[in-house]
C-alpha cells in the first residue's frame, strides 16, 4: 500500500448506529487530519493530530470522536449521526507542520458516508 | 464574507484555449497559498504553491497579489485531462497546518 488509504470507501448507516472510519498513511508523516466535504461547500477541517496529539478541534459535534493511536493510523468514530452528516470524509497527512512553513498535505480517497 | 471565494463555474473551454481562474481571500495575514486539483469523485491533490513573485509549472502559472488579497491560476493550451475542479487554498494566519479551502472552480475542456 502506498500513500494514504481509507476504509471503508462507502458507508451507509442509520442514525442509531455506531461505526468507525479508518485512515492509514504509508508516507512516514507525523501529522494527520480529518476533513468533511459536503456538496457545494468547501472542505471543512475537523481535526488535526500532530505527533499523535490532537492540536485542533474545529467545533465539531461530539457525535464525531477521533482517535490517533500512532502516527500512521487515524480513526473517526461515529455515533448517533444525523442525515446532514452525510458527506465525503477525507483523511490527509503531512510532515512536521510544527516546524514552520507549510508541508504538502496528501489526501486519502475518502469515505462517502450516507446517514439514513 | 467567505474566507476564500471562487467562481464555481463551470468554465467550458475548447482544447488549446487559455483559461484563468481567480480567487480572493479575506484574511490579510494568511501566510501560504496553493492551488489544488480535485477530479470528480477523487481526493484533492496539490497542483502548485503560489508565491508572491509568481511561479510557473509548464502550462500552469500562478500569481499572488497580497495587496488585493487575490490569487490567480492561468492554464495555457488546455487539455481534455485538465477537466477538474480547481481549489484555491490558503493557510490560517496562526496555524500553518490549517488549510482553508474555497469551494472550487469547475473546468470542463471539450474537444
Amino acid at each position: 500500500e502506498t500513500g494514504v488509504t481509507q476504509t471503508p470507501r462507502h458507508l451507509v448507516m442509520g442514525m442509531t448506529n455506531k461505526k468507525s472510519l479508518k485512515c492509514e498513511q504509508h508516507l512516514g508523516h507525523n501529522a494527520m487530519y480529518w476533513y468533511k466535504q459536503s456538496a457545494k461547500k468547501p472542505l471543512e477541517l475537523m481535526f488535526v493530530y500532530s505527533l499523535e496529539e490532537r492540536v485542533e478541534n474545529n467545533s465539531v459535534p461530539s457525535r464525531f470522536s477521533p482517535e490517533c493511536p500512532n502516527s500512521s493510523h487515524l480513526f473517526l468514530h461515529l455515533h448517533t449521526l444525523q442525515p446532514e452528516d452525510s458527506a465525503l470524509y477525507l483523511c490527509a497527512s503531512s510532515q512536521d507542520p510544527g516546524t514552520g512553513g507549510y508541508n504538502e498535505q496528501f489526501f486519502g480517497p475518502g469515505t462517502r458516508l450516507t446517514v439514513l | 464574507r467567505k474566507e476564500v471565494e471562487q467562481d464555481p463555474g463551470p468554465f467550458n473551454v475548447p482544447e488549446g484555449a487559455t483559461v484563468a481562474f481567480n480567487c480572493t481571500y479575506s484574511n490579510s495575514a494568511s501566510q501560504s497559498f496553493f492551488w489544488y486539483r480535485q477530479d470528480c469523485r477523487k481526493e484533492p491533490k496539490l497542483l502548485m504553491s503560489v508565491y508572491s513573485s509568481g511561479n510557473e509549472d509548464g502550462r500552469f502559472t500562478a500569481q499572488l497579489n497580497r495587496a488585493s488579497q487575490y490569487i490567480s491560476l492561468l492554464i495555457r493550451d488546455s487539455k481534455l485531462s485538465d477537466s477538474a475542479t480547481y481549489l484555491c487554498v490558503v493557510t490560517d494566519s496562526y496555524n500553518t497546518d490549517k488549510l482553508i479551502f474555497g469551494t472550487g472552480t469547475r473546468l470542463q475542456v471539450f474537444p
